[in-house]
């Protein structure tokens, strides 16, 4: 079973909002991930948690905000977005540790941002 | 230069088609190598790992070069289901980072 799951499928908010994405999995794998995706462009890596810690945060602002309450959820909270936030979020898990193992990806969360 | 490069094309190919897709890397540590699919508007999804040796899933093979730093993806008879975008992805370290390419689109039609 290779299920990421993803909430809420879309979203609208406005630039005064606060907001959250969430993620699950139940694959025990212990790095979890956000990435943004622009149309025709690749998915861009924002955060990675590794162990339920914060590892990687790629330059991503402040009004971006992520939180791992447990090893299975990821959630990604939102406030003051602006209208170039808008774009597919994905979260992806994967193993830990193992060169051989990929990402996994959830089905994404289309955000617009007015 | 990018780290992974791919033709963006469109490939527009008749069904039946054999196509073939390259892709090149520039971190010649890099470890590991994949392919995904993406749909329009879908997530990314794991199409293939590529293997030193060479791999076949059915109609798809992957190759890799490591000396030329390079990947490859060939579909044969193709379908209709195989419109897609074709994302080379290269794991560049022993940590949990990928790297993707600009993907690679490909249209087969009847």
């Amino acid at each position: 079973d290779t299920e990421v799951t993803q909430t809420p499928k879309h979203l609208v908010m406005g630039m005064t909002n606060k907001k959250s994405l969430k993620c699950e999995q139940h694959m025990g794998h212990r790095a979890m991930y956000w990435y943004k995706q622009k149309a025709k462009k690749p998915p861009e890596l924002m955060f990675v948690y590794s162990y339920e810690k914060l590892s990687i945060n790629e330059s991503v602002p402040s009004r971006f905000s992520p939180e791992c309450p447990n090893s299975s959820l990821l959630n990604l909270h939102l406030h003051a977005l602006q209208p170039e936030d808008s774009a597919l979020y994905l979260c992806a898990s994967s193993q830990e540790g193992d060169p051989r193992e990929t990402q996994y990806f959830g089905p994404g969360t289309r955000l617009l941002v007015l | 230069r990018k780290e992974v490069e791919q033709d963006p094309g469109p490939f527009n190919v008749p069904e039946g088609a054999t196509v073939a897709f390259n892709c090149t890397y520039s971190n010649s540590a890099s470890q590991s190598f994949f392919w995904y699919r993406q749909d329009c508007r879908k997530e990314p999804k794991l199409l293939m790992s590529v293997y030193s040796s060479g791999n076949e899933d059915g109609r798809f093979t992957a190759q890799l070069n490591r000396a030329s730093q390079y990947i490859s993806l060939l579909i044969r008879d193709s379908k209709l289901s195989d419109s897609a975008t074709y994302l080379c992805v290269v794991r560049p370290g022993a940590g949990n980072m990928l790297t993707f390419g600009g993907g690679t689109r490909l249209m087969v039609k009847p």
